[in-house]
């Protein structure tokens, strides 16, 4: 079983719409996540990090579970300049990153 | 600032040749990784470093050698090529403390080997 899975995809939706992204992980060692975005042929960049509290950045809202192993990441009011693949990744105390295989967004006017 | 510098950005390769992907960045970063990406498979980790003259296995390691003597560099060099390792090639860096250090990646290169 791959350390972090994500749902599959891909996501079509309409602009405005609110998408939400899952992501689970099966080793409890990790110690951070991240959601980080990458346009089609481009570099990830990191979206935001994911704490158990929650957090929110603008229309982008990450929240942590530990308990059960799950990550989340909701997209509130979709933009065209939303439309990347969404990756969900964990971190290990010797610093590696783990990366799902991704989900892809497209929104649509 | 330039971050993570990578070259080249595109790379044709026959097979046995060999070659090396350079690595750069100038944020003093202490942690420095490669990585493949293929369709269906995501990012995958080839080999990564924790500072200059340690390097270690990630997990897809074959075929691949790496070495950090500085701080700032940590070429990849592809021993003889194959087909199989065509691929996008990230290099990524961070720093080795802090819960949610940010990792930036190089801009990629596109390998194609036949």
């Amino acid at each position: 079983r791959k350390e972090v899975e994500q749902d599959p995809g891909p996501f079509n939706v309409p602009e405005g719409a609110t998408v939400a992204f899952n992501c689970t992980y099966s080793n409890s060692a990790s110690q951070s996540f991240f959601w980080y975005r990458q346009d089609c042929r481009k570099e990830p960049k990191l979206l935001m990090s994911v704490y158990s509290s929650g957090n929110e950045d603008g229309r982008f809202t990450a929240q942590l579970n530990r308990a059960s192993q799950y990550i989340s990441l909701l997209i509130r009011d979709s933009k065209l300049s939303d439309s990347a693949t969404y990756l969900c990744v964990g971190r290990g105390s010797n610093y590696k990153l783990t990366f799902g295989k991704g989900t892809l967004l497209t929104v649509n006017p | 600032n330039a971050g993570v510098t990578q070259t080249p950005k595109f790379q044709v390769l026959k097979t046995g040749q060999s070659m090396t992907l350079q690595c750069a960045q100038d944020m003093n970063h202490e942690y420095m990784s490669w990585y493949r990406q293929d369709p269906g498979m995501g990012l995958r980790l080839i080999h990564y470093s924790v500072g200059a003259g340690i390097t270690d296995q990630g997990e897809v390691p074959n075929g691949y050698n790496v070495s950090r003597s500085t701080t700032e560099d940590f070429p990849l060099r592809l021993l003889s090529a194959a087909p199989s390792q065509t691929s996008v090639y990230f290099c990524a860096s961070s720093y080795a403390g802090g819960a949610g250090t940010e990792a930036f990646f190089g801009q990629g290169t596109r390998l194609t080997v036949v």
